[in-house]
């Protein structure tokens, strides 16, 4: 059964600075992965799609990756802002169904 | 605008009452999801259905029922049988489930609370 891990659970950085968020799934038998936004009591919104076949994708200052022969995808956001801060998904697509992580809270102090 | 809507946003039911939560798509998405999310953890799928008529269970099917009888609605009843049903609700839909590479949209959730 496909497993996804998200690490740090939290992470409070100042305004400004470039961070990175990881993501872990134990089967690489995967179709795509999808990294997604979540605010307070909403929905989520989803912010970049990665296809199996592909290593990476950048929607602004967002910048994902994924490397399927060691499980692993991380979400790159550059020159962080006050706006940003939100719980960010990552979710993979092995079939029927999408797996997710538990999410990474994210605090971008002004 | 195309999108999901689920009603209502938030719900309060008496324990022993069967509710019954309102997921509505005019995506043309032939597949539909019902995630729990409950604090600290990950979504985990209750139902899916990939095609009018026809749906599965997920990992966390049991004290849940769902129908699919149109292409736009998947509505999700909570019944007395599930034993802790107070948790955050969410809907999704993607063009085709299966071996695809669509990526999955969803609706801003219910919340429902069980006293």
């Amino acid at each position: 059964k496909q497993e996804v891990t998200q690490i740090p659970a939290a992470l409070s950085v100042p305004e400004g600075e470039n961070l990175v968020l990881n993501c872990s799934f134990t089967d690489s038998a995967i179709y795509n992965l999808q990294w997604f936004r979540q605010d307070p009591g909403k929905g989520l919104t989803s912010l970049l799609l990665i296809q199996s076949s592909q290593r990476e994708q950048t929607s602004g200052r967002l910048n994902a990756s994924l490397d399927k022969s060691s499980g692993r995808s991380t979400l790159y956001i550059a020159a962080s802002q006050p706006g940003d801060s939100a719980t960010y998904l990552c979710a993979v697509s092995g079939g029927n169904d999408m797996r997710f992580g538990a999410g990474t809270r994210l605090t971008v102090k002004p | 605008d195309g999108g999901i809507t689920q009603s209502p946003k938030y719900l309060f039911r008496k324990e022993g009452q069967n509710v019954t939560l309102s997921c509505e798509q005019n995506l043309n998405h032939d597949a539909m999801y019902w995630y729990r999310q409950d604090p600290g953890q990950g979504l985990r799928l209750i139902y899916y259905s990939q095609i009018v008529n026809d749906f599965q269970k997920g990992d966390i099917a049991e004290g849940y029922s769902v129908s699919r009888e149109k292409k736009e609605s998947f509505p999700l009843t909570v019944t007395s049988a599930q034993k802790n049903p107070t948790a955050f609700y969410l809907c999704a839909s993607r063009i085709s489930g299966g071996r695809s590479g669509s990526p999955l949209h969803f609706g801003n959730g219910t919340r429902l609370t069980v006293t």
